[in-house]
């Protein structure tokens, strides 16, 4: 089936720097993926969703500067969280959407950022 | 996008059937029905999906009502495992975007 990796799993970062969080389909070309922000006990909220080739599609209240994503290939996609801080910590998903044969949609494993 | 309402909480006895249910009220013609589930610190995992007709997986079995304003997932044997937030989703076309609700935590006894 299709899978998707994300890296890293972990991350814990200074406060002020930028953090790049890889989301790559192995097995499927994905021309588009999407991006979600978990916080604890509160379900997914979607970020944005990024094409392959275009720029990316934020969801309202979502700054774009801030959460930098890039879909250069059809099997990756980059969401670089920018000058983080203590309120960026979160859970971060990416999702990959196949349209060959069967379609659906395959999210990778997460990404927990830590900001101190 | 259409949303969908189901209940905070469930609980189940350990192989029994669990049934989840999904109200949809607002599903256009085109609305695909996703289930999705998620374990603590993990990414949401694939359950089912479906248009209009009734779906079986080696999972699990995807009621659609007639109307298609409800559905119901069903765990024809619930085990510790199949311990998890249930989320229905409702995708307006072959690859827009999936928006989540609240879902459900389902919760096995032994």
């Amino acid at each position: 089936g299709a899978v998707v990796s994300q890296h890293p799993s972990r991350v814990i970062c200074k406060s002020g720097t930028s953090v790049k969080i890889e989301c790559r389909s192995l097995d499927f070309q994905a021309t588009t993926m999407f991006w979600y922000r978990q916080f604890p006990k509160q379900s997914l909220m979607l970020m944005a969703t990024s094409n392959e080739g275009s720029k990316a599609t934020y969801e309202q209240g979502v700054e774009k500067d801030k959460f930098l994503i890039n879909h250069a290939s059809l099997t990756l996609s980059t969401l670089t969280v920018t000058s983080a801080h203590p309120e960026d910590s979160s859970f971060y998903i990416c999702s990959a959407l196949s349209t060959g044969g069967v379609w659906g949609y395959t999210f990778g494993s997460g990404t927990r950022l830590t900001v101190v | 996008d259409a949303k969908t309402t189901q209940p905070n909480s469930m609980e189940s006895n350990e192989e029994e059937p669990v049934h989840l249910p999904c109200n949809h009220s607002t599903i256009s013609g085109t609305d695909y029905i996703h289930w999705y589930r998620q374990l603590p610190s993990q990414g949401p995992e694939y359950v089912i999906h479906g248009l209009t007709s009734n779906v079986n997986n080696r999972m699990a079995s995807l009621a659609i009502a007639e109307d298609r304003k409800s559905s119901t997932l069903i765990l024809h044997r619930a085990t510790l495992r199949d311990a998890a937030v249930y989320y229905c989703i409702l995708s307006g076309n072959q690859g827009g975007k999936l928006i989540f609700g609240q879902g459900t935590e389902l919760s096995v006894k032994p």
